[in-house]
């Protein structure tokens, strides 16, 4: 079955810590995107790319960083920098960067601080 | 500009009944309204979606209804069921220019009582 997997589930950090979320995709999508979603606040974007090798910066992008080597993968980093990274991570895909089409999601990644 | 707003923020419905949220925008530019269905510890997943050139669009028991004039749009579940209690969130965007991502509400959360 096509669809995206994230890893793992339930992540805790320690202080200081960098911690990486898992987002693969074999759906054969060209965009992918990376939300956070807190209680009460929806969906807030924190990077996309919308092909291999590039990605853009959404509306929260500080103390995360992601990287675009292969189609199927695009994985976040939440860096020490964030200092309020608990949240439910939801990574998804389009077939291609235009929003007008559907974006499929993972199951998400909970993050909470240790 | 960018924001979209949604209400109520939760809702009780008894089963049988219509369920109805409301979402309206300020940016003239959007011209993709869609709707996502979440449940509890799930991804959103693309529920029903609509262009500005239609006033009403109607898949099974969803119907999303648009009033471009009034800048608002809306979903009805009718005949409301147990098994769609879940948080719903509306959302809108343009593909045109460099505007290149989902604006969200902030989601509201259904329970049907059975």
């Amino acid at each position: 079955d096509g669809g995206i997997t994230q890893s793992p589930k339930y992540l805790f950090r320690k202080e200081g810590q960098n911690v990486t979320l898992s987002c693969e995709q074999n759906l054969n999508h060209d965009a992918m995107y990376w939300y956070r979603q807190d209680p009460g606040q929806g969906l807030r974007l924190i990077y996309y790319s919308q092909i291999v090798n590039d990605f853009q910066k959404g509306d929260i992008a500080e103390g995360y960083s992601v990287s675009r080597e292969k189609k199927e993968s695009f994985p976040l980093t939440v860096t020490s920098a964030q200092k309020n990274p608990t949240a439910f991570y939801l990574c998804a895909s389009s077939r291609t960067g235009r929003l007008d089409q559907p974006q499929h999601f993972g199951d998400g990644t909970r993050l909470s601080i240790l | 500009q960018q924001q979209v707003k949604q209400s109520p923020q939760s809702l009780i419905v008894q089963k049988g009944g219509i369920s109805i949220i409301n979402c309206a925008y300020e940016n003239t530019a959007f011209d993709y309204f869609p709707w996502y269905q979440q449940f509890p510890g799930k991804g959103p997943a693309l529920l029903i979606a609509i262009r500005p050139d239609v006033s009403e669009k109607k898949e099974g028991r969803f119907t999303i209804s648009f009033n471009k004039s009034a800048k608002q749009f809306s979903l009805h579940i009718m005949d409301s069921q147990p098994g769609d209690s879940a948080t719903y969130f509306c959302a809108a965007s343009t593909y045109a220019g460099n505007n290149r991502k989902l604006i969200w509400g902030l989601g509201t959360s259904l329970a049907v009582n059975p």
